[in-house]
């Protein structure tokens, strides 16, 4: 899950079994959240997103949960292969007051052992 | 298509000195953006753009200029760099409302 730490949260799996990553939001009035996956060098990449008027949706081999209700959102990917090893961000925004500006939590390491 | 362009990919500054982050996208938003991303602490917008003509300040400005001059192009100043400027810079764009397309970042430091 999300650290305030300076260390991020690591996630280690075995190749082939689900990851869950998590994450706590802080703004109530949040109501567009997206995961966001970033390799070593890279730029963020969009992964998936989730509008606050429902509370799943899936993609492919990925899963996203919201639970407005604790402000919780989770990440599941099924069968998890070596290329998902990266550091994975959930992001939160209002736009109705912060024009589509995004809140980046602070990531989790995600590694896949094979 | 190449999405958005970041330069330099690398730059070391002396403190003190002044430098210009370039960032283009081809994809005609209207939404540019820049982050920094420190160890521990994702990602925090400097500035941001909803249109050519119109920058605004996001969570951590000080220190950085902006200016949108046209559609294409957003690009960072930093006028007298710091220590604390360490850190690597990405560029974002999107339509309004639509999904964040990032580059692949400009890693500074300085002495």
């Amino acid at each position: 899950g999300e650290s305030v730490g300076l260390h991020l949260p690591t996630l280690s799996v075995q190749e082939g079994d689900n990851s869950i990553i998590n994450c706590a939001y802080s703004n109530s009035a949040s109501d567009y959240f997206i995961w966001y996956k970033q390799e070593s060098g890279k730029g963020p990449q969009f992964i998936i997103d989730i509008r606050s008027n429902m509370d799943k949706r899936q993609g492919q081999r990925v899963t996203v949960l919201l639970n407005k209700t604790v402000k919780h959102l989770s990440l599941q990917i099924a069968a998890t292969q070596p290329g998902d090893s990266a550091v994975y961000f959930c992001a939160e925004t209002d736009y109705g007051g912060s024009q589509g500006n995004l809140i980046f939590g602070k990531g989790t390491k995600l590694s896949v052992k094979p | 298509n190449a999405g958005v362009t970041q330069t330099p990919k690398f730059q070391v500054l002396k403190t003190g000195q002044s430098m210009t982050l370039q960032c283009a996208q081809d994809m005609n938003h209207e939404y540019m953006s820049w982050y920094r991303q420190d160890p521990g602490m994702g990602l925090r917008l400097i500035h941001y753009s909803v249109g050519a003509g119109i920058t605004d300040q996001g969570e951590v400005p000080n220190g950085y200029n902006v200016s949108r001059s046209t559609t294409e192009d957003f690009p960072l100043r930093l006028l007298s760099a710091a220590p604390s400027q360490t850190s690597v810079y990405f560029c974002a764009s999107s339509y309004r409302g639509g999904t964040l397309h990032f580059g692949n970042g400009t890693r500074l430091t300085v002495t």
